[in-house]
C-alpha cells in the first residue's frame, strides 16, 4: 500500500512567483489536511479538505494561500506571490474519516525555499 | 484554548534508559491524543495514540500515560536506543478533526 505522496519534495521559488504543492492521499482516504512546519517549530494546521469541499481553513493565511481537493486528482496547496517567510516544510496528512478512525498519516513533505 | 504545551524541548538519555516526554492541554473537547516521531528531512510518523477514556496504552517499548483530570499525558520510551534519536511531537485532535501539535522534543540517545 502506497502511503501519502507529496510532490515535489523540494521546491525553490523566487519572491513573487507561485508555488503549487501536490498531495495524493492514501488509497481509500477521503480526508486531507495540510500543515506547515517552520524551522525549529512544531506543525501548524492550515486547512482540512474532503473531496470538492473545504471543511476548515481556519489556519490558512487570509491572502495568497488557497487549497483544493478536486473530485479527481491530488489535493493542491497553492501559494501566490511567495515571500521569504513562506519558506517552510509543508506536510499533507490523510485520514479515512473523522469519526471512529482518527489516525492521520503524513506524507514526506515539500520543502519550499523562497529566494 | 487550542494549545498543547510540550516539555522538555530537548532530552539526552543514555542507551537503555527511560525517555519521558510530557504534554499538557486545556481544551477538554480534545478526543484523541497521538504521538509522532520525526527524523530529519522526513514526515512525522504516527507512533502511538490514546483516547481520553483510557489511562494507559503500551505498544512495545512505547507507553502513553494519560491523566484526564490533570489534562496531561506523557510518552515513556523504555530501554531507549540510539535509533530512537529523533524529534517527538505530541498532539491533540479537536472535534473538527484537526491536530494541535506540541512544540516538539528533540531526543538524543547516547550509546
Amino acid at each position: 500500500n502506497a502511503g501519502v505522496m507529496q510532490n515535489p519534495r523540494h521546491l525553490v521559488r523566487r519572491r513573487g512567483q507561485e508555488a503549487r504543492l501536490r498531495c495524493s492521499p492514501m488509497k481509500g482516504h477521503s480526508h486531507v489536511y495540510w500543515y506547515r512546519q517552520l524551522p525549529e517549530e512544531g506543525l501548524k494546521f492550515m486547512v482540512y479538505l474532503q473531496k470538492e469541499n473545504i471543511i476548515d481553513e481556519s489556519g490558512m493565511p487570509k491572502e495568497r494561500f488557497s487549497a483544493e481537493f478536486p473530485k479527481e486528482g491530488p489535493s493542491i496547496l497553492r501559494i501566490q506571490q511567495v515571500v521569504r517567510g513562506d519558506s517552510a516544510a509543508y506536510f499533507c496528512a490523510s485520514s479515512p474519516r473523522t469519526s471512529g478512525s482518527y489516525e492521520q498519516f503524513f506524507g514526506p513533505g515539500t520543502r519550499l525555499t523562497v529566494l | 484554548q487550542q494549545q498543547v504545551k510540550q516539555s522538555p524541548q530537548s532530552l539526552i538519555v543514555q542507551k537503555g534508559g527511560i525517555s519521558i516526554i510530557n504534554c499538557a492541554y486545556e481544551n477538554t473537547a480534545f478526543d484523541y491524543f497521538p504521538w509522532y516521531q520525526q527524523f530529519p528531512g522526513k514526515g512525522p510518523a504516527l507512533l502511538i495514540a490514546i483516547r481520553p477514556d483510557v489511562s494507559e496504552k503500551k505498544e512495545g517499548r512505547f507507553t502513553i500515560s494519560f491523566n484526564k483530570s490533570a489534562k496531561q499525558f506523557s510518552l515513556h520510551i523504555m530501554d531507549s536506543q540510539p535509533g530512537d534519536s529523533a524529534t517527538y511531537f505530541c498532539a491533540a485532535r479537536n472535534q473538527g478533526g484537526k491536530l494541535i501539535f506540541g512544540q516538539g522534543t528533540e531526543l538524543s540517545v547516547k550509546p
